[in-house]
This record gives structure tokens, C-alpha cells and sequence, in this order.
């Protein structure tokens, strides 16, 4: 079996309910966050992404809430399905000569049917 | 869309070993960089690679280790030498490229998108 998410918090669901996942970022100078999904045995996969000049930005039953305030990026996810379980990762892009992403800890989402 | 392949897919090495990982894009693309996922745990940067020149390293991370060459904009490879069980990770290439973004896939022009990665065990 696949050692990621193991020891990451979890978020269980209902299929159908919606989630929210939550990250607090560390570099009131990152301009820019993205949100990945990681399935067992797979790399991340891209989700959706926000820029700092932004508050909200939804794609397809997701949405990325940007609170710059508080250094926090939410993910909302629209009638959650079994499909969704996996684990999310938040990224912040540090600015700076190169593009260098910071990973959150990332949060484990089981969605139970 | 870009596919990003990895080679190997995983492998079991003995302690003292080296492995070497390739990565494999099907489009050319400016940026590539090398991530360690270990057990459990988050992405951590290991360094970029760049075309031509020596590759950028992180802190903690040294040449020695992990050396790391991009002869071509489609083509890198890591290399763990001297593995030691703290070595056992997945190890993730990502890729970064405006003209990806020009030709329709999902982010920005500076979105970094993930190969599936190579899951080390060693012993």
C-alpha cells in the first residue's frame, strides 16, 4: 500500500456533503497558490489556483478562497464523491528569481458512501 | 496536454547503492524540478534542474547526493547515490512551461505540473 496520507490529518465526509479544506500559508509575499490532489500511487495532480489579487476563483464543484489577511487558502469541494478521496496539498509560489513551491502538510479526505 | 513520465516506477536498492531516476516530458518546457515526498509527509524541493548549467540545490541538499543533469528541454535525471534507508521516498519531477499554458492546459503560465513519481525502498 501507498504511505501517503498516513499520518496527515483527515477529513471524513458523506458522499454528497461538501468539504473544506483548510491551509495557513506561511509568506505574506507568496503571490501565488495552487491547490493539488494526490491519489495512492499517483504524483499530484493540479486542481485549481488562485493569485494574490484575487479573493475567490471556483472551477468545476471547487472553490479556492484566499484570505490574505490571515495567511489562509480554503478548498471547497461541491457534493463530494467517492472519487475525491485523496490527499490535498495547498502550495504557495515564494517569488524571487524562480518559481519555488512551498507545500503545506497537506490534509487526507475520506468521503464514505 | 504534456505527459510526464518517470522511470523507474519504483524500485528496492541495497544500502551503499545509487539509483538513477528519468524523467520524461512529451513537450519541451523550460522549467523542471526534482521533489522527495517522504513517508507520510509533505513535497519538499531537492533543487531545479537547468538545461545546460549546473542544477539549483535547496538547502540540505548537496551535488554529491543527489547530482542531477537536463541535457534537453524534454529529458532529466536524479541520481540518490549512497542510499542509506533514510532514502526511502517517492521522488517527484515537475515541470513548469508558458508554453503549456499556451496550448490549453489548466493553471498559469507558471503552474508546475507532477510526473507520477518513484517510490525508493531501500534496504
Amino acid at each position: 500500500g501507498e504511505s501517503v496520507g498516513l499520518h496527515l490529518p483527515t477529513l471524513s465526509v458523506q458522499e454528497g456533503d461538501n468539504s473544506i479544506i483548510n491551509c495557513a500559508y506561511s509568506n505574506s509575499a507568496s503571490d501565488y497558490f495552487i491547490w493539488y490532489k494526490q491519489e495512492s500511487g499517483k504524483g499530484p495532480q493540479f486542481i485549481i489556483d488562485i493569485r494574490s489579487n484575487m479573493d475567490k476563483r471556483q472551477g468545476q464543484r471547487v472553490t479556492v478562497l484566499l484570505n490574505k489577511t490571515v495567511k489562509h487558502l480554503s478548498l471547497q469541494i461541491a457534493a463530494t464523491q467517492p472519487g475525491d478521496s485523496a490527499v490535498y496539498f495547498c502550495a504557495e509560489n515564494r517569488a524571487g528569481g524562480y518559481n519555488k513551491l512551498i507545500f503545506g502538510a497537506g490534509t487526507r479526505l475520506a468521503v464514505h458512501p | 496536454s504534456a505527459v510526464i513520465s518517470q522511470k523507474p516506477s519504483r524500485d528496492i536498492c541495497q544500502r551503499g547503492t545509487s539509483l538513477t531516476i528519468q524523467c520524461q516530458v512529451d513537450s519541451q518546457v523550460t522549467m523542471m524540478f526534482w521533489y522527495r515526498q517522504q513517508p507520510g509527509q509533505s513535497l519538499t524541493l531537492i533543487a531545479t534542474a537547468n538545461q545546460g548549467s549546473e542544477a539549483t540545490y535547496e538547502s540540505g541538499f548537496v551535488i554529491d547526493k543527489f547530482p542531477i543533469s537536463r541535457p534537453n528541454l524534454t529529458f532529466s535525471t536524479l541520481t540518490v547515490s549512497n542510499m542509506s534507508p533514510e532514502d526511502s521516498s517517492i521522488y517527484l519531477c515537475s515541470v513548469e512551461s508558458v508554453l503549456l499554458y499556451r496550448e490549453g492546459l489548466a493553471g498559469g503560465p507558471d503552474t508546475q505540473y507532477f510526473g507520477p513519481g518513484t517510490r525508493l525502498t531501500v534496504l
